[in-house]
């Protein structure tokens, strides 16, 4: 398997613009996660999912952060309209529910915006 | 709900000797507690975990961490550090949530390895 696949790598965008983060999990997977990581406050679980429904959204930060996961193969991250303070890096991470099972994370999404 | 604190957010060790990274947890229920480890531009990637059983828990690259309940810790050590070593380091705690299981995690802490 390929593992995470997150898209794009790197992506910087003026202030205001619409910002959308992708993600393919690893086959098989059930639950699926977005986290966020800045220097100022480390690795924060914005929202995550099971069986492609969302589960617990408290972390996203403000209404302009939207997921959705219409399939078990893939799940967007959307920031609309995007602020500065949005920079950072946004990473997916899956894992099979059930037995204790660690999360496989993907390479990350690194977000400046300008 | 489940929180972790890694003591130290840089660690700076010499090429051969001990390294040794802190974490201590909170949890209400018997944790299940992880070691992440992140190198520059990359993702997270396992070296270690602890679910039940032994509390001596071995990983990979020769680290190696020990559940003690006693002190609510989970602190990962290698004998011998090597300059590959170098990246960030993150322990984590899984919090049962509604179908799913999810990780929380420290602040990391950055090693740092001395020629």
């Amino acid at each position: 398997d390929a593992g995470v696949i997150q898209s794009p790598r790197h992506e910087v965008t003026e202030m205001g613009q619409e910002v959308t983060l992708r993600c393919k999990p690893i086959s098989g997977h059930n639950s699926l996660f977005w986290y966020r990581q800045t220097m100022m406050r480390g690795l924060e679980l914005l929202i995550y999912f099971n069986n492609n429904v969302p589960i617990d959204d408290s972390g996203m930060p403000e209404d302009r952060f939207s997921a959705k996961m219409p399939n078990a193969s893939f799940s967007t991250l959307k920031i609309q309209p995007s602020e500065p303070r949005d920079s950072a890096v946004y990473f997916c991470a899956s894992s099979l529910k059930g037995a204790v099972t660690e999360a496989f994370f993907g390479q990350g999404t690194r977000l400046t915006v300008v | 709900a489940q929180s972790v604190t890694q003591l130290g957010s840089h660690v700076s060790v010499s090429e051969g000797a001990l390294v040794l990274l802190r974490c201590n947890y909170s949890s209400s229920v018997p944790p299940y507690l992880f070691w992440y480890v992140q190198y520059p531009n990359q993702g997270l990637q396992l070296l270690l975990k602890y679910t039940t059983g032994a509390t001596l828990v071995k990983g990979i690259n020769g680290f190696e961490a020990e559940f003690k309940k006693s002190e609510t810790s989970f602190h990962l050590t290698k004998p011998s550090a090597h300059m590959s070593d170098a990246a960030e380091y993150f322990c984590a705690v899984s919090e049962e949530g509604r179908g799913a299981q999810k990780l929380v995690f420290g602040q990391g802490t950055r090693l740092t390895i001395n020629p």
